[in-house]
Order: structure tokens, then sequence, then C-alpha cells
């Protein structure tokens, strides 16, 4: 029972690298996101998708980029990466509108931009 | 938009003691959702609790005791009993119905240390 896996699990880029973070879950979820959190703000929206082929903007898009090309997979793009994107990134997934039932959330990415 | 608000930063209990947790909320919308998450140290988020506006029954599980009043917009959490095993972060978050569903608003967080 993975549920929904992230991977890296830490992760340490210079500023204006790029890379992906990979989100996978395989419970046939339709609604998938992005959520970073930092201290003090709790958790913020990204980026999420109802289902493959359609992606939307959350809260905070600004600096990332998402794509579905399968149920399965979200991945969450960092174009040039800043510091102001350090943080941990969580992947979450619902059946049905993550809004509605809850989400299942991965274990996370931390990310730290030097 | 909706907006939650955690007022407590951080909270230090010593074990056996009760504590609640308050969490407000602000939305317009008269059909939403209220969710509690559990982050304890190892950092993965726990699904505790989810009620929609309709239902104000209060919930018990176990040890831990939701208390939802519309009136006052409160969804408070409270844990009987705590022990150590408690300590985490707890958010609270709100989503409407109305709205894009999958845009669900968390609080910042509360910090409860729970000492032995």
């Amino acid at each position: 029972n993975a549920g929904v896996t992230q991977t890296p699990k830490f992760q340490v880029l210079k500023t204006g690298q790029s890379m992906t973070l990979q989100c996978a879950q395989d419970m046939n979820h339709e609604y998938m996101s992005w959520y970073r959190q930092d201290p003090g703000m709790g958790l913020r929206l990204i980026h999420y998708s109802v289902g493959a082929g359609i992606t939307d903007q959350g809260e905070v898009p600004n600096g990332y980029n998402v794509s579905r090309s399968t149920t399965e997979d979200f991945p969450l793009r960092l174009l040039s990466a800043a510091p102001s994107q350090t943080s941990v990134y969580f992947c979450a997934s619902s059946y049905s509108g993550g809004g509605y039932y809850g989400y299942t959330f991965g274990s996370g990415t931390r990310l730290t931009v030097v | 938009a909706q907006k939650v608000t955690q007022a407590q930063t951080e909270i230090s209990v010593v074990e056996k003691e009760d504590v609640t947790l308050d969490c407000v909320y602000e939305t317009r919308d008269t059909t939403y959702y209220l969710f509690w998450y559990k982050q304890p140290p190892s950092g993965e988020l726990v699904f505790l609790i989810r009620r929609n506006s309709f239902d104000e029954q209060n919930e018990i599980s176990g040890r831990y005791s939701w208390n939802f009043q519309k009136s006052t917009s409160s969804f408070n959490f409270t844990i009987t009993a705590s022990q150590v095993v408690d300590s985490a972060v707890y958010f609270c978050a709100l989503s409407e119905a109305l709205g894009d569903n999958n845009d669900m608003r968390f609080g910042a967080g509360t910090r409860l240390t729970v000492k032995p």
C-alpha cells in the first residue's frame, strides 16, 4: 500500500538551477495537488490537477510548473530555483475533490536553495 | 476567500493534562468542510477528522474530541489525558463547496509539546 510517493526526500539546489519533484499515487485518485509548508504559514496550494491533462494554479504558483500526463503522476518543476523556494513540499491526492473528502499526503520533500 | 486562524502558535502541557487547540474560520459559503491534520516529528501529515457545515454534532474518538460551533465559527480540538505521543503540529483546514474544490486553506498550525 504505497499511497502517495514523493522523491527525493531531501534536495539542495543552487540558485538558478532547475529540478523536478516527483509525485506518484497508486490509489487511482483523480485529484492531485502540490502544497508548500513554511514556518508560521501552514500549507499553501501551489498547483493542482483534477485529472490527466488538466492543471490549474493555486495560491502561490509563481516559479513552478506542473503537468499531468497520467492519472498516477504529478511532477512539480522548479524552473530557476530561488532561496524563497526553500520549503517543505507536499504532494497530495484525493478520490474526488480534496476539499470535500480530505487529502492523502506524501511524506514530503525538504528543499533548500542556497 | 476562506481563512483559518489558529491563534495558539505553541502549547506545552504535562502528560495526562487535557489540552484544547483552537481553530477559528471565516467563510462566506453556507456549505463548507473542516478538517484537522496531525504532523508528528517525522513530518508526514495524518488526517484526523472531516466535518461538513451541516453537521454540528460534537465527535469523540478515544481521547480526541472535536467541538464544532457555527455561531462562533470555531472547530476546536481537545485531547484528553494527553500523552507524549501526542506531541506534534496540528493543522486545521477549511474548504468551501462553491469554491474551487481543491483549494483547501490551512491554518498556520499549533505545535503541541507534551512533557513526561
